[in-house]
């Protein structure tokens, strides 16, 4: 299966700890998007990246949350100081858009991904 | 702000009956994609329209764009138990970047 993937699948954490979560897009997929969920709502934009460049971060990344993509491959999301409203599914899309830019045809495919539960 | 308002919220619906999901929003995108999602998995792409008026078949479901790029609607025909599950519409601006604004989505239940 060569979709996006994402690990762990579930992850259950104590209020306060840290956690990391991992996502391997579409291989030659240059564009990379974090995405949460929280239950009856649609996914919120977090943060994309260009290759290893993280050119855009909303405004629900707050200081406890950073993202990396190193080699431009995988990425990992981290959340530290978990706190209860961090509960939700993170989701990883890739997509094939062109080093020229985005354009309107660019499509969006997302992992299976991460349900965190925060005690 | 949600951007993007889909109506109904909730559908529940017996087998071979058609139905339509509306997605509507104040703003022009430059893109529209519907997506399906059943629990515990992530959203999965149905379609993607970008041109005003555009209409895309798949099956038995129905994708329009509107003429100003404002809105878009999906209908099934016939619909069936495996059509269950929640159906998200989300736009794209090159104002925005590679953001995609999502809609709260259309919860599809399908009896037999």
């Amino acid at each position: 299966d060569t979709g996006v993937s994402q690990n762990p699948r579930h992850k259950i954490t104590k209020r306060g700890q840290n956690v990391t979560f991992r996502c391997d897009p579409i291989s030659e997929h240059n564009r990379l998007y974090w995405y949460r969920q929280t239950l009856g709502q649609g996914p919120e934009f977090l943060t994309y990246f260009q290759n290893e460049a993280q050119l855009e971060k909303s405004r629900l990344l707050s200081d406890r949350f950073s993202a990396e993509r190193p080699k431009g491959s995988f990425s990992t999301l981290e959340i530290q100081r978990t706190e209860q409203g961090d509960s939700a599914m993170y989701l990883c899309a890739s997509s094939p858009a062109s080093l020229g830019g985005w354009t309107s045809t660019d499509t969006q495919y997302f992992g299976p991904g991460t349900r965190l539960t925060v005690l | 702000t949600q951007l993007l308002e889909q109506s109904p919220q909730f559908l529940s619906i017996q087998e071979g009956e058609n139905l339509t999901v509306y997605c509507n929003s104040s703003s022009v995108f430059s893109s529209l994609q519907w997506y399906r999602q059943e629990p515990g998995e992530g959203p999965v792409l149905l379609v993607t329209v970008v041109t005003g008026g555009e209409v895309k078949k798949l099956k038995r479901l129905t994708f329009q764009f509107g003429d100003a790029r404002k809105d878009s609607s999906l209908h099934i025909t016939a619909a069936q138990p495996g059509d269950t599950g929640l159906y998200l519409c989300a736009g794209g601006r090159v104002t925005s970047g590679s953001r995609l604004t999502f809609g709260e989505g259309t919860q599809l239940t399908v009896n037999p």
